[in-house]
């Protein structure tokens, strides 16, 4: 079984760019969680797709937008990048869309994003 | 508001016993889970409680009292390769998973 997959591992962007990043979940889960990493800090959850439906989002602002395929892939797209944004991309699959399941999550190795 | 409390760092000695404490605050809830996650890599999942009482995986077994709004990671038999961040998450009443910052563990021959 594959695990899941992370791209790209690190990249460099400046501030106002915009950045795609992408996932593809373990085989046979359903669900993908994005979350955001600072250096010394645990995950901040950013949003939840489940069945290609937004299943739950976290406290971060509209230019943080993202998209899941039929396939179960996911995207995380952010747009009008801030130096803030600089951080670790956690991808995770699980799953189940709901229920303790989808909290026992597969974590992606992440993408390490640098607003410049 | 939502909140978990974790100690920032702990060291401990090859062999020995380890407790990571863990107390959490959140709108409902829906258990607790432990996940490693060592320097530069993602976080993998350890175990999680929903009811009271202690679940044990070999050498880690986890606690929980939700009374008390606390729980506990208890690693016997340290091993080098325990060095590692340890993050507590409490999955709160939409099962969204509300995270520690992780206790750093350092293990010491």
């Amino acid at each position: 079984e594959t695990g899941v997959t992370q791209s790209p591992t690190h990249l460099i962007k400046t501030r106002g760019q915009q950045v795609t990043l992408r996932c593809s979940s373990q085989s046979g889960h359903n669900t993908v969680s994005w979350y955001q990493q600072a250096l010394g800090q645990g995950p901040q959850f950013i949003f939840q797709y489940y069945r290609e439906e937004e299943n739950g989002r976290g406290n971060f602002p509209p230019r943080f937008s993202g998209l899941q395929f039929p396939n179960y892939s996911s995207e995380l797209n952010v747009n009008a990048l801030e130096l803030d944004d600089s951080a670790l991309y956690l991808c995770a699959s699980s799953l189940e869309g709901g229920g303790t399941g989808a909290n026992v999550l597969t974590f992606g190795a992440g993408s390490r994003l640098t607003v410049l | 508001g939502q909140n978990i409390d974790q100690p920032t760092e702990m060291t401990a000695t090859e062999g020995a016993i380890v407790q990571i404490n863990c107390t959490y605050q959140t709108s409902g809830f829906n258990g607790l889970f432990w996940y490693q996650q060592h320097a530069g890599e993602a976080p993998t999942f350890l175990s999680y409680n929903v009811l009271d009482g202690l679940e044990e995986k070999g050498r880690f077994s986890s606690f929980l009292s939700r009374s008390k709004g606390y729980s506990y990671l208890l690693l016997k038999e340290l091993q080098m390769k325990d060095s590692a961040s340890y993050l507590c998450a409490a999955s709160d009443s939409n099962y969204q998973l509300i995270w520690g910052a992780g206790t750093k563990l350092i293990i010491k021959p």
